[in-house]
């Protein structure tokens, strides 16, 4: 089977830097997705990693550990808007197994 | 392309009664998955098609639930007959592969079963 452990909250204030962490543990792995999901609305892509290191887009960037089964995103100068939850996801074969999701509240 | 659709966006129905959901892919994609999503259990993948075919329905929660994709362009999410337990936003979204490609979501469909 497949298992994701994320933190259940995260809170920032406006500017800062915050990182969701993310452990998996999972047969047939071919890489780690990020996405982010506002309230009422669906989830939307942010990265992938299919191999070790970070990978940056904008404001965002995301790391991945084969040998650790981990990685996290790194989320900087965060903006209002940014308040969200956020979820790594698994690719297994055709699969894509979602974690139970990171809530981040970013204070003013 | 409009994205993925989903089709209804809100329904509430009464425990017992057949529920069906709808979903247009995103033309050129190969994969169509199906999530429920609710607080306790978080996005929950229920099944998948790879070129219309069913590859993986480990996730149906019981025989009530059934899915099928009679073409590229449509798929069907069936619960008959429908328990309060149910109620849950379901998304349906789409690839244009399997591993490594971004998932397009749909804009769900929030079930109420009372």
């Amino acid at each position: 089977g497949q298992s994701l452990e994320q933190p259940s909250e995260v809170t920032a204030v406006e500017g800062a830097i915050v990182q969701i962490n993310c452990t998996y543990q999972t047969s047939g792995f071919y890489g780690l997705s990020w996405y982010q999901q506002h309230d009422g609305g669906a989830p939307t892509f942010l990265s992938y990693n299919a191999l070790d290191g970070l990978e940056e887009t904008g404001r965002f960037s995301s790391f991945l550990s084969r040998s650790d089964s981990y990685g996290y995103l790194l989320l900087q100068e965060l903006q209002m808007k940014d308040s969200a939850s956020y979820f790594c996801a698994v690719h297994n074969t055709g699969k894509l197994i979602f974690g139970q999701g990171t809530t981040l509240q970013v204070k003013p | 392309d409009a994205g993925v659709i989903q089709s209804p966006r809100h329904e509430v129905t009464e425990m017992g009664q057949e529920v069906t959901l709808r979903c247009k892919p995103i033309s050129g994609h190969d994969y169509l998955f199906w999530y429920r999503q609710t607080m306790m259990r978080g996005l929950e993948l229920l099944i998948y098609f790879n070129n219309n075919v069913p590859i993986d329905d480990s996730g149906m929660p019981e025989d009530r639930f059934s899915a099928k994709m009679p073409n590229a362009s449509f798929s069907t999410l069936k619960i008959q007959p429908s328990e309060p337990r149910d109620s849950a936003v379901y998304f349906c979204a789409s690839s244009e592969t399997g591993a490594g490609t971004e998932a397009f979501f749909g804009q769900g469909t929030r079930l109420t079963v009372v």
